[in-house]
C-alpha cells in the first residue's frame, strides 16, 4: 500500500520564524492535501494541490506539489501563537479515490512568545 | 456554509453499553467517510459510502461496529458492545464526486471514552 512519510514529527519555533514541513511517499500521488488540527477540533483542509509543480498559497502558508509527484511541502511564513496545532499532509494515488487517502502522521507545532 | 456536523462531541460509556455516533455531511456531498484517530494509529478510514451506499468497509475493526447511511444528509456509526480500546476520536467526513472528490472535510468529532 501507499506509505507517506512527513516530516518533522515536532518543531519548537519562536514566533516569527518561518517553518517548513514535508511529506514523501513510495508511489506517485495525484492529489495532496494539508490539513491543520487544533487541539479538540477536526482536521482543517488548508490547502488543496491537484498539478504537478503547483504552488498554492492562502495567506501566510504557502504548499508545493513536488514535480516527481512523490513528495509535497508545506511552509509557515511568520509563525504567531495560534499556528500551533498537528499539520497532516495527505495524498491519493492515480486511482483518485477518496476513500484511498493517505494520511501523513502528523507534524506537532508549537510556537514559543 | 454549514460544515460537517457530528454529536455527541463528547461520549462516556461503560463497557458493554451501545456507543451511537451521528453524522450529518455537508449538503451536496456524496461521499461520506467514517475516521478514527488515535494516538498509536493516527487517521483510520473505517467505513466509505458513495451515494448512502456503503463502499469500502474495510477498515471496520469488527463485527462490533455497523454504520448506516439511510439517507443523504445522515449517517450513524454504532459499537455494540463497546470495549475500551474503542476510545478514540471518531470523526465523519464527507466530499464532492467528480475532480473534485479527494477533497474531504471533517467534522469536529466525537470524543468517545468506554470506561
Amino acid at each position: 500500500g501507499q506509505q507517506l512519510n512527513q516530516s518533522p514529527q515536532s518543531m519548537f519555533i519562536q514566533e516569527g520564524e518561518d517553518v517548513s514541513m514535508n511529506c514523501t511517499s513510495s508511489s506517485i500521488f495525484n492529489t495532496w492535501l494539508w490539513y491543520k488540527q487544533e487541539p479538540g477540533e477536526g482536521p482543517v483542509l488548508l490547502i488543496a494541490l491537484y498539478k504537478a509543480g503547483e504552488l498554492t498559497s492562502n495567506g501566510r502558508l504557502t504548499a508545493q506539489f513536488g514535480i516527481t509527484r512523490k513528495d509535497s511541502f508545506l511552509n509557515i511564513s511568520a509563525s504567531i501563537p495560534s499556528d500551533v496545532g498537528i499539520y497532516f499532509c495527505a495524498g491519493t494515488g492515480y486511482s483518485g479515490s477518496a476513500r484511498q487517502l493517505t494520511f501523513g502522521s502528523g507534524t506537532q507545532l508549537t510556537v514559543l512568545p | 456554509d454549514a460544515g460537517v456536523i457530528q454529536s455527541p462531541r463528547h461520549e462516556v460509556t461503560e463497557m458493554g453499553q451501545e456507543v451511537t455516533l451521528r453524522c450529518k455531511p455537508i449538503s451536496g456531498h456524496n461521499s461520506l467517510f467514517w475516521y478514527r484517530q488515535t494516538m498509536m494509529r493516527g487517521l483510520e478510514l473505517l467505513i466509505y459510502f458513495n451515494n448512502n451506499v456503503p463502499i469500502d468497509d474495510s477498515g471496520m475493526p469488527e463485527d462490533r461496529f455497523s454504520a448506516k447511511m439511510p439517507n443523504a444528509s445522515f449517517s450513524t456509526l454504532k459499537i455494540q458492545p463497546s470495549e475500551p480500546r474503542d476510545s478514540a476520536v471518531y470523526f465523519c467526513a464527507s466530499s464532492l464526486g467528480g475532480a473534485l472528490g479527494n477533497t474531504i472535510y471533517f467534522g469536529e468529532g466525537s470524543w468517545l471514552t468506554v470506561v
